[in-house]
Formats: C-alpha cells, structure tokens, sequence
C-alpha cells in the first residue's frame, strides 16, 4: 500500500528566502512521485514527477524535489520565494492499486509568502 | 492552461435542483477522473473512466451519476443534492491508467474545477 505524508500544514517565508516543504512516502513499489501546487480557486498544477531517471527532479517555476530513498523522502524546495509562489502544495504518490495506478495525496502544505 | 477545462467555474443550486458538470480534454488522453475537494479533507477520488468504461467508483452516494461519452469528455450529473455535497470539482486526465509501462502515462492533468454550492 502506498501512504504520503506531508510534514508541515502551514510554512511561512519570506521573500527571497529558500523554500523547503517536507514530504515522506511509503510504498511497496517502486514509486512515481509527484509534486502538485494549487492557487486559490484553482485546479491542481503538476509542478514535477519523479520517474526513476534522475533522482533530483527539476520542475516549473524554479522548483526542484530530490528523491532519498533511504530517508523516503521527497523534499520540495526552491532557492527564493516569490510572492506569487504563495499556494497550497500537495505531495502526491502512484501506485497500482485495483488494476490502475492511484494517485495518494497527502494533506497538502500551505506555503505563505511574506514581503 | 492544462488542456483540461471544465464548466460551469462556479454553481449554486437548491437540494432539489439538477445539473450537470461538464469536462473536456484536448490531450488525446484515454483515462478520466473526478475528484472531490473538501475544506479541511484531502482530496477524494470519485470516479474513473478508461476508453469511457467506469473503472472505478469510489463508494460514490447515487446523487452523484457520471456520463463519458467518449473519452474527450466527462460529466457529472447531480440530483437531489445535500449542503455537505458543497465543494470543488476536480476533473482530471491521463495517457491511459498507468498500465503502458510509459513513465508519464499516469500523471494526471487537472482542470480547474467546478466550485458547487448546495443550498
């Protein structure tokens, strides 16, 4: 079975400063792993996936998560926080589960962006 | 812009009113979902469609009924609703349900859903 958890419901920065949101899985696959970021009354944005090819994945908006294995981890992080970084984001996992890989979401990490 | 849209953004209706949420994919994908989210719950599948066959219904209440008339497109036709129904609407689409073996084929592209209001 697969399981995500995110270990931070809310993280404040400022801007300029690095971004780091925590995420840890657990899976008895070898699993894909995703990053989604959602603005207020908006959809879910894939912002990076993990596939096996690399373990540092880099994605849209100067994002980038590194798969550890051993730690199962999936960190988010970015260098500089912009204001318009300020979102929900959701660490997500994929498994087979009834014939499909499912989709598992954690809980979602509310990131706020100060001036 | 995803390439997932989803009308209409925003609906209000009385418990005993029914409508129906539209979906529309321009990826060419065969897998579609409907996700339920919640204030305060994480994010609940509803439904699966592969190649417009149900695959999955996730101990959905029958106030909720989906259509896919083909694979471009989903609905979710709603009746006799209740206040706790309220929430956004999340379609979703993929490749195909992760079973090519392709590394992509199972990331999931969201619109930007539907904010539903029951009265």
């Amino acid at each position: 079975a697969q399981s995500v958890t995110q270990l931070d419901s809310h993280v404040s920065v400022s801007e300029g400063t690095p971004v780091l949101l925590r995420c840890n899985y657990s899976s008895s696959y070898s699993p894909s792993l995703f990053w989604y970021v959602q603005h207020p009354n908006k959809g879910l944005q894939l912002l990076l996936k993990y596939t096996s090819a690399a373990t540092l994945v880099k994605g849209i908006n100067g994002f980038e998560a590194e798969f550890k294995k051993s730690e199962t981890s999936f960190h988010l992080t970015k260098p500089s926080a912009h204001m318009s970084d300020a979102a929900e984001y959701f660490c997500v996992v994929s498994g087979p589960s009834g014939g499909y890989n499912k989709l598992i979401f954690g809980a979602g990490t509310r990131l706020a962006v100060h001036p | 812009e995803t390439g997932v849209t989803q009308t209409p953004r925003h609906l209000v209706m009385g418990m005993t009113n029914k409508k129906s949420l539209k979906c529309e994919q321009h990826l060419g994908h065969n897998a579609m979902y409907w996700y339920k989210q919640s204030a305060k719950k994480p994010l609940e599948l509803m439904f699966v469609y592969n190649f417009k066959e149900q695959t999955e219904n996730n101990s959905v209440p029958s106030r909720f009924s989906p259509e896919c008339p083909n694979s471009s497109h989903l609905f979710l036709h709603l009746h006799t609703l209740q206040p706790e129904d309220s929430a956004l609407y999340l379609c979703a689409s993929s490749q195909d349900l992760g079973t090519s073996g392709g590394a992509w084929a199972d990331t999931q592209y969201f619109g930007p859903g539907t904010r539903l209001t029951v009265l």
